[in-house]
């Protein structure tokens, strides 16, 4: 099974302040899913990337997925209270129906 | 349309006690995912199916059961509730799986096995 990392676990941060959170694993993606939870939601897809060095904006969002494709990142610019939330990365396997997530970092934007 | 929907969204259960939790959806997907989530631990699949009568195990089934009778209902059956068990459920489902393919889930379900 790949096991992803995802670090920070907490963040918590002031309006208007820029922060990166990662995604890491020991294996290769075949692709990468971000996703954002907000409290006592489920899960919403953000962004998928496929293709290692794959740059992608939603807004103020900035994902980014490693030339190697074991690692992604994502950027929020001028963080906003409306961020607050749980951003969990997730594996797409190559073969198969199951997908891993890793643990989530918890973001809190503060006014 | 209501995408996933999921009931009870909370309840409290014995040790011993059985209870099934309901999920639908509506957007005609073969897809459907069961998984449950810990804090700080992320999301673990406990079953999923590929379509109507065809299920299989995830990372954690032990203490689970699921059918898939029709495309729009995953039920999860919990048989001898343990407090192991107490965590929040969520189902999902996908279209026909591709090289990308999104998981559109439920509001989950808070279980708290006492």
């Amino acid at each position: 099974t790949q096991l992803l990392e995802q670090s920070p676990q907490f963040l918590s941060i002031q309006e208007g302040e820029n922060l990166t959170v990662y995604c890491n694993s020991s294996s290769v993606f075949s692709s990468l899913q971000w996703y954002r939870q907000e409290p006592g939601e489920g899960p919403v897809l953000l962004v998928t990337v496929v293709t290692g060095g794959e740059v992608k904006k939603l807004k103020r969002l900035t994902f980014q997925f490693g030339d190697a494709r074991k690692d992604s990142s994502l950027h929020i610019t001028a963080a906003q209270p409306g961020d607050t939330g749980l951003y969990l990365c997730a594996s797409e396997p190559l073969y198969g129906q199951n997908f891993v997530f890793g643990p989530g970092t918890r973001l809190s934007v503060l006014p | 349309n209501a995408g996933v929907t999921q009931t009870p969204k909370f309840r409290i259960l014995k040790i011993g006690q059985s209870m099934t939790l309901q999920c639908t959806q509506d957007m005609n997907h073969n897809y459907m995912y069961w998984y449950r989530q810990d804090p700080g631990m992320g999301l673990k699949l406990i079953y999923y199916s590929v379509g109507a009568g065809i299920t299989d195990k995830g990372e954690v089934p032990n203490g689970y059961n699921v059918s898939r009778s029709t495309t729009e209902d995953f039920p999860l059956r919990l048989e001898l509730a343990a407090p192991s068990q107490t965590s929040v459920y969520f189902c999902a489902s996908s279209a026909m799986p591709g090289q990308t393919y999104e998981q559109y889930f439920g509001p989950g379900t808070r279980l708290t096995v006492t």
